[in-house]
């Protein structure tokens, strides 16, 4: 069975402003590693994951990712926020086995503000 | 064109009542999937589907039974409604083991 806690419900940040949102996950068996974002009202994206290799993973609009295998952890970051990052964050982790679902944080909310 | 859609977006109806809720996949994909997110926003796996076999089944009342009738599809099916059932259900869908799921809109389901 997989677990995930997300460490932070919600980060408050300013314009501008670096972010680390925490997501440590436990699992007894290998996992695929994500993190979703839910703007307001609206479905979930998929922001990046980890699959293999590199450790470092980044998304198209500046936020990376970091999978650290003896912490057990994930973290997500960006060097500068926009007021357009204001969302709920999900980590997530994943059985590599095919057919298995998504085991869900329960979110992040970061709110930027200017 | 919409990836996975639902319908309705939302829906309201009172207790006791029997609703469905849509979805379907226009990416070839294998594997469809339903999501519940709780009022604090936390979502949870309820069912999934590979070429229309019922593969997860977590536990979940014998109230909502799912159908899918081609891998394109996955229906939810809601019997006698309860308070409880009020939530965002997320609909989603993958092709392969590696996970990268592609979700739809949601369905936004008020009981009263």
């Amino acid at each position: 069975a997989q677990s995930v806690t997300q460490l932070d419900s919600q980060v408050p940040v300013f314009e501008e402003a670096p972010v680390e949102l925490r997501c440590n996950y436990s699992s007894s068996v290998s996992v695929y590693l994500f993190w979703y974002v839910q703007y307001p009202n609206q479905g979930l994206q998929l922001l990046l994951k980890y699959l293999s290799g590199s450790t470092l993973v980044e998304s198209i609009n500046g936020f990376e990712a970091e999978f650290n295998k003896s912490q057990t952890s994930f973290h997500l970051r960006k060097p500068s926020v926009h007021i357009s990052d204001t969302a709920e964050y999900f980590c997530a982790v994943k059985n590599r086995q095919a057919g298995t679902a998504l085991i869900f944080g329960k979110g992040t909310t970061l709110s930027v503000s200017s | 064109d919409t990836a996975v859609s639902q319908t309705p977006k939302y829906l309201v109806t009172q207790m006791g009542n029997d609703k469905s809720i849509k979805c379907e996949q226009n990416l070839g994909h294998d594997t469809m999937y339903w999501y519940k997110q709780d009022s604090k926003k936390f979502l949870k796996i309820m069912f999934s589907y590979n070429n229309k076999e019922l593969i997860i089944n977590e536990t979940v009342p014998n109230r909502f039974s799912p159908k899918s009738p081609d891998k394109a599809h996955l229906n939810l099916h809601i019997n006698s409604l309860e308070l409880g059932d009020s939530a965002v259900y997320f609909c989603a869908s993958s092709q392969d083991s590696s996970g990268k799921q592609y979700f739809g809109p949601g369905t936004r389901l008020t009981v009263l």
